[in-house]
């Protein structure tokens, strides 16, 4: 069965303090790894698709990166609005099966 | 471009009742999705649908619940005679299904349902 593990369970940063969120997983084949940021009370929301190990995407403050075995979400230079939920997927390859299993997340606060 | 829609919001039914959950998937989108959030836990997969057709219910709960995509008009979940358990946040997801690499799924606001 898939693993997805999330470290850490909450982080809190200065503003412009940067720093990264890991996401290890365990699947026989990967077919995705997504990132999503959940605000409270909000569904999540998509960031980003990696789909092979050394793939990295960028958006403003984050970027993400793919291993075989963990991605990470690095936040630069946060900003108090960075604050929130970041949400680890996989999706595995197995045919006709398009369910994504999800870590817990990593509660994210950005103090000015 | 509007995005997944969810309703109700939320949703609050005694123990014994029934509570139904509405999903529009994007404009363009074939594919739905629903997840359970229960409180302190992850999403977890609930069940997989595409136009009247029910991909993969591995997550779903043997008894008290169903879901279907019909031609016309939104995904529904369907709890029946709802039980304390059943309170959580119950999310659809949708995704276009025009392609065989893993699409990415796209959220609704989420149903808090609240079972007294």
């Amino acid at each position: 069965e898939d693993q997805v593990t999330q470290s850490p369970e909450a982080l809190r940063l200065q503003e412009g303090e940067s720093s990264s969120l890991n996401c290890s997983y365990t699947v026989s084949g990967l077919r995705g790894l997504f990132w999503y940021r959940q605000d409270p009370g909000k569904g999540p929301e998509f960031l980003f698709t990696l789909y092979s190990a050394g793939e990295e995407k960028e958006k403003e403050r984050l970027k993400a990166t793919l291993t075989k075995k963990e991605s990470f979400l690095h936040i630069t230079a946060p900003k108090p609005e960075d604050s929130a939920t970041y949400l680890c997927a996989v999706l595995e390859n197995t045919g006709t099966a398009s369910k994504l299993t999800f870590g817990t997340g990593t509660r994210l606060q950005v103090t000015l | 471009n509007a995005g997944v829609m969810q309703n109700p919001r939320h949703l609050v039914r005694r123990r014994g009742q029934e509570a139904r959950l509405r999903c529009s998937p994007m404009k363009g989108h074939s594919h739905v999705y629903w997840y359970r959030q229960l409180p302190e836990e992850g999403l977890k997969f609930m069940v997989y649908l595409q136009k009247e057709n029910i991909i993969d219910e591995s997550g779903m709960p043997k008894e008290r619940f169903s879901a279907e995509f019909p031609k016309e008009g939104p995904s529904i979940l369907r709890i029946q005679q709802v039980v304390r358990g059943d309170s959580a946040a119950y999310f659809c997801a949708s995704s276009p299904g025009a392609s065989t690499v893993g699409e990415t799924q796209y959220f609704g606001p989420g149903t808090r349902l609240l079972v007294l």
